[in-house]
């Protein structure tokens, strides 16, 4: 158990859809990131939040985006959702702000779009 | 661009050694080794920084060729918990906000008794 918690674990829904991924950093964790992994494009960095700052941006799509809260758990919405959007979606968390460190993951979301 | 990781699989018996390697074709700041077992999530092993740093715990171990771009994972003696997946994440950056984190597609390890 890295301390990471993520929810829902499975998620299914329909093309056009919203959604929203949930996930809690480890206790004193600052800095979470949230990762995108599918069979064909592998395990794909979306995004970095750092004490409630946007820190870090990788491939992440105009119909997604993200936020971390004052009490720092973060959330990953997902609009207009295409059937390319299936996927795990992990949450990773460590201490530091500035780049990346070692990364705590969570158990991850499925995500199934039909 | 995504770093390119060699060999894609490979079948080892218990005890014996395996190297992963990853390269890319930009320059990196670091270098990041994950492993994953099926249906889990990654975990973390180490980082590299350019240095042309060495770092290992137990049998695991690394290196990281700054000028090459180009890094090693070595596993020695190994151990039926060594199999998984191992991914390189490869990071370039300069300056606060641009980091970028690329993994590999993954090199799929699998120890049989």
């Amino acid at each position: 158990d890295s301390g990471v918690t993520q929810t829902p674990k499975h998620l299914i829904t329909a093309t056009g859809q919203r959604v929203t991924l949930r996930c809690s950093p480890r206790s004193g964790d600052l800095s979470v990131y949230w990762y995108q992994q599918s069979l064909d494009q592998g395990l794909q960095f979306l995004i970095q939040y750092y004490n409630g700052e946007e820190r870090a941006k990788g491939n992440i799509l105009e119909r997604f985006s993200a936020q971390q809260f004052p009490d720092l758990h973060s959330e990953l919405n997902l609009s207009s959702l295409e059937l390319g959007d299936s996927a795990l979606y992990f949450c990773a968390s460590s201490v530091a702000g500035q780049g990346f460190s070692e990364q705590y993951f969570g158990p991850g979301t499925r995500l199934t779009v039909t | 661009q995504q770093p390119v990781q060699s060999p894609q699989a490979v079948i080892l018996r218990e005890g014996e050694d395996a190297v992963i390697n990853c390269s890319s074709s930009k320059a990196l700041y670091s270098v990041h080794w994950y492993r994953q077992k099926h249906g889990e999530a990654p975990i973390f092993l180490m980082i590299l920084l350019k240095g042309g740093e060495q770092k290992g715990h137990d049998k695991i171990s690394a290196s990281f060729n700054e000028k090459k771009q180009q890094s090693s994972l070595y596993l020695t003696a190994s151990q039926l918990s060594y199999s998984g997946t191992y991914f390189c994440g490869t990071e370039k950056g300069s300056g606060a906000g641009s980091y970028q984190l690329t993994f590999g597609k993954g090199t799929k390890l699998s120890v049989i008794p």
